[in-house]
C-alpha cells in the first residue's frame, strides 16, 4: 500500500464548477497535511496546509481533513482554466523531523 | 531575487558519467532538501540537511552524494549515472527543521542516455 494515495486523473471539470480532489494516507500518526499545485514543467507550490479535523478555507480553496478516515481533500470553487495543473497531496508524520511524503498527484483540467 | 535557485536547468549526459547539480537559497533558511520526481510525477525526498548537517538520508544509492558547504548551499553529486537516474531533481528549503512550508527551486531535468 502506498503511503499517500491519489487518483492520477485526469479530472476534467467545467469552468465555474467545483473541483474535488481526494487523498488517503496510511500513517495514522500523521500530523500535517498539505496540498501543492504543480504546473507542467514547473516546481511544486504550496497552496494549503491543514492540521486539525474539519475544513480550512482560503479564498476559493477549501482543505478538508478526516483523521479517523485518514482522508484529506481539496475543493476548488469557481474553477478557472488557470487552476489546470497537477495537485500533489503530502503528509508529514508525527515527528517534526520526519519527512514529508507526497502522493503521485491528480491532474486537473478545467474546460472552458 | 530568486529564492531557491538550481543549476543547471537541463542536464543531458551519457551513462557512466559523473555530474553535479548545485542549489542555493537566499532566504536565510536553516534546512535544505533534495527531491527526485520521476516520469510518473512521484516526488520523493532523497536528503535533508539542517545547518549543514545531514538529517534525512533516504534509501538512495551511494552513487548520490550531497554536500553542504554552508547552510545556503546544498549540492548533489551523482557518480556512474544510470538510465534510471533520469528524472527532475528539485532542491527545496524551509526556515527550520520541521517547518511545514518548503520553497522549491525550479528543478533540474536530468536525462541519461
Amino acid at each position: 500500500q502506498k503511503e499517500v494515495e491519489q487518483n492520477s486523473g485526469p479530472l476534467s471539470v467545467p469552468e465555474g464548477a467545483i473541483a474535488s480532489l481526494n487523498c488517503t494516507y496510511s500513517d495514522r500518526g500523521s500530523q500535517s497535511f498539505f496540498w501543492y499545485r504543480q504546473y507542467s514543467g514547473k516546481s511544486p507550490e504550496l497552496i494549503m496546509f491543514i492540521y486539525s479535523n474539519g475544513d480550512k478555507e482560503d479564498g476559493r480553496f477549501t482543505a478538508q481533513l478526516n483523521k479517523a478516515s485518514q482522508y484529506v481533500s481539496l475543493l476548488i470553487r469557481d474553477s478557472q482554466p488557470s487552476d489546470s495543473a497537477t495537485y500533489l497531496c503530502a503528509v508529514r508524520g508525527y515527528s517534526s523531523a520526519s519527512k514529508i511524503i507526497f502522493g503521485s498527484g491528480t491532474r486537473l483540467s478545467i474546460r472552458p | 531575487d530568486t529564492a531557491v535557485s538550481q543549476t543547471p536547468k537541463y542536464l543531458v549526459t551519457q551513462m557512466g558519467n559523473d555530474k553535479s547539480i548545485k542549489c542555493e537559497q537566499n532566504l536565510g533558511h536553516d534546512t535544505m532538501y533534495w527531491y527526485k520526481q520521476d516520469s510518473k510525477k512521484f516526488l520523493k525526498i532523497m536528503f535533508s540537511y539542517n545547518n549543514k548537517e545531514l538529517i534525512i538520508n533516504e534509501t538512495v544509492p551511494n552513487r548520490f552524494s550531497p554536500k553542504s558547504p554552508d547552510k545556503a548551499h546544498l549540492n548533489l553529486h551523482i557518480n556512474s549515472l544510470e538510465l534510471g537516474d533520469s528524472a527532475v531533481y528539485f532542491c527545496a528549503s524551509s526556515q527550520r527543521q520541521g517547518e511545514d512550508t518548503q520553497y522549491f527551486g525550479p528543478g533540474t531535468r536530468l536525462t541519461v542516455l
